[in-house]
């Protein structure tokens, strides 16, 4: 079974400092997505950031990157330059490969605070 | 282009009633999913459709029934509602793009609260 686990259940950052939210993830397969959601008080998921198990490179999305570990099954979502607006709860979630229908497995979440 | 649309976005239910949630998407996605979120929780899956005519079980389903109506749509019906049912749920699509594995687009949710 697929797991993925999230240890920080909040954390705060001063605007305009970086910030690294932690993830890992269990699978047994090979070949796998890993995803960050981002869902503000509003309610709504956001999709911010996507990387695949065979990427070489880790991804990048404006101000967001994700720092891939692939051996130690870590997919930490690392926001630069924190922003008043980044303030939200954000999901780390696992594609596994499951006869193509890429069912998410979604972590518990962190509560990211901005500080002004 | 609505994106992932739900239906309606706030219902309140007395246990034992029951009712039909709804979600369109208009993105020609093949693939559609149903998830609940409660507090201090991530998303769980309900059902999915990964292909109009299909539906599967996901980590939640009991006391849930989901029909893909068209390519377009997919409900999630709750037949007698019970209080453990009260969540937030989501309903999403996901395309067959470029990537196999595409990303997943979700709804604004709808938030149910069963008394």
């Amino acid at each position: 079974a697929q797991k993925i686990t999230q240890t920080q259940p909040g954390m705060f950052v001063q605007e305009k400092e970086a910030v690294t939210l932690d993830c890992t993830y269990d699978t047994s397969d090979p070949s796998y997505g890993l995803f960050w959601y981002k869902q503000p008080s509003s309610g709504e998921m956001i999709f911010l950031i996507y990387q695949g198990s065979y990427d070489q490179q880790n991804a990048t999305e404006g101000r967001y990157s994700l720092n891939f570990q692939k051996a130690r099954k870590s997919a930490n979502l690392v926001i630069s330059a924190s922003q008043l607006g980044d303030s939200a709860m954000y999901f780390c979630a696992m594609s596994p490969t499951q006869g193509g229908s890429e069912k998410l497995v979604f972590g518990k979440g962190t509560k990211l605070t901005v500080n002004p | 282009n609505a994106g992932v649309t739900q239906t309606p976005k706030f219902q309140v239910l007395k246990t034992g009633q029951s009712m039909t949630l709804q979600c369109a998407q208009d993105m020609n996605h093949n693939s559609m999913y149903w998830y609940r979120q409660d507090p201090g929780m991530g998303l769980r899956l309900i059902y999915y459709s990964a292909s109009e005519g299909t539906t599967d079980k996901g980590e939640v389903p009991n006391g849930y029934n989901v029909s893909r109506l068209n390519k377009r749509e997919f409900s999630l019906r709750l037949e007698s509602a019970a209080p453990s049912q009260t969540s937030v749920y989501f309903c999403a699509s996901r395309g067959q793009g470029l990537s196999f594995f595409d990303t997943q687009y979700f709804g604004p949710g709808t938030r149910l609260t069963v008394l």
